[in-house]
């Protein structure tokens, strides 16, 4: 157990839809990245939050949004679903953020299926 | 190199048999190397995290080596055994972005 939750562990919705997925990092990480793992596909980074600031974005749709609050958990927004985006999304976090050699304790994923 | 290779695909070994297999990634702006194994139903679970030109790290069996010069990273296990079973990623953080390779399916045969 890594000490990174996401809720739900698994969400079946239609296109079309909006759902948000959520993270919470273990205690005292302050940092966030949120993954999306497509069949086929390794994992595609989306983005980072750090202390409720956005530091780094990577292949993120302007369909799906992210934020974390004041308490460091996260929260990922997808809206206008397609098939495509059925994919399992990790939440990960980190000490900190401005340094990208710290190592990233993954959550459970949650898996994402759009009918 | 453009983006993060692994190599190779796969990789089926007999239980005892050591192995290794291969991350490349652009030389050009390093800044740090991450070694994740995944097993299956599970989520990634970090190994090492690497910055510095022939760094060598270790735990337990698995062990790696850094040449950030040429833009490769060995990962290697002694002894293998069926819990080393799993998927062995390697990431590059560039920039502010994590690029991740697809990965070694390793399964060791018991």
């Amino acid at each position: 157990d890594s000490g990174v939750t996401q809720t739900p562990k698994h969400l079946i919705t239609a296109t079309g839809q909006r759902v948000t997925l959520r993270c919470s990092p273990r205690s005292g990480d302050l940092s966030v990245y949120w993954y999306q793992q497509s069949l086929d596909q390794g994992l595609q980074f989306l983005i980072q939050y750090y202390n409720g600031e956005e530091r780094a974005k990577g292949n993120i749709l302007e369909r799906f949004s992210a934020q974390q609050f004041p308490d460091l958990h996260s929260e990922l927004n997808l809206s206008s679903l397609e098939l495509g985006d059925s994919a399992l999304y990790f939440c990960a976090s980190s000490v900190v953020g401005g340094a990208l050699n710290n190592e990233q304790f993954f959550g459970p994923g949650t898996r994402l299926t759009v009918l | 190199i453009l983006n993060v290779e692994q190599s190779p695909q796969s990789l089926h070994v007999q239980e005892g048999d050591s192995t290794n297999f291969t991350c490349s990634f652009p030389s050009s702006n390093f800044y740090a190397l991450h070694w994740y194994r995944w097993e299956t139903a599970k989520s990634p679970e970090a190994l090492f995290v690497m910055t510095l030109n022939g760094d060598e790290k270790k735990k337990g069996r698995i062990s790696a080596t850094l040449n950030t010069k040429e833009g490769y990273s060995y990962l290697y296990i002694k002894g293998s055994q069926p819990e080393d079973s799993a998927t062995y990623l390697c990431a590059h953080p560039t920039g502010n972005q994590f690029y991740f390779g697809t990965g070694t399916s390793l399964t060791v045969i018991p």
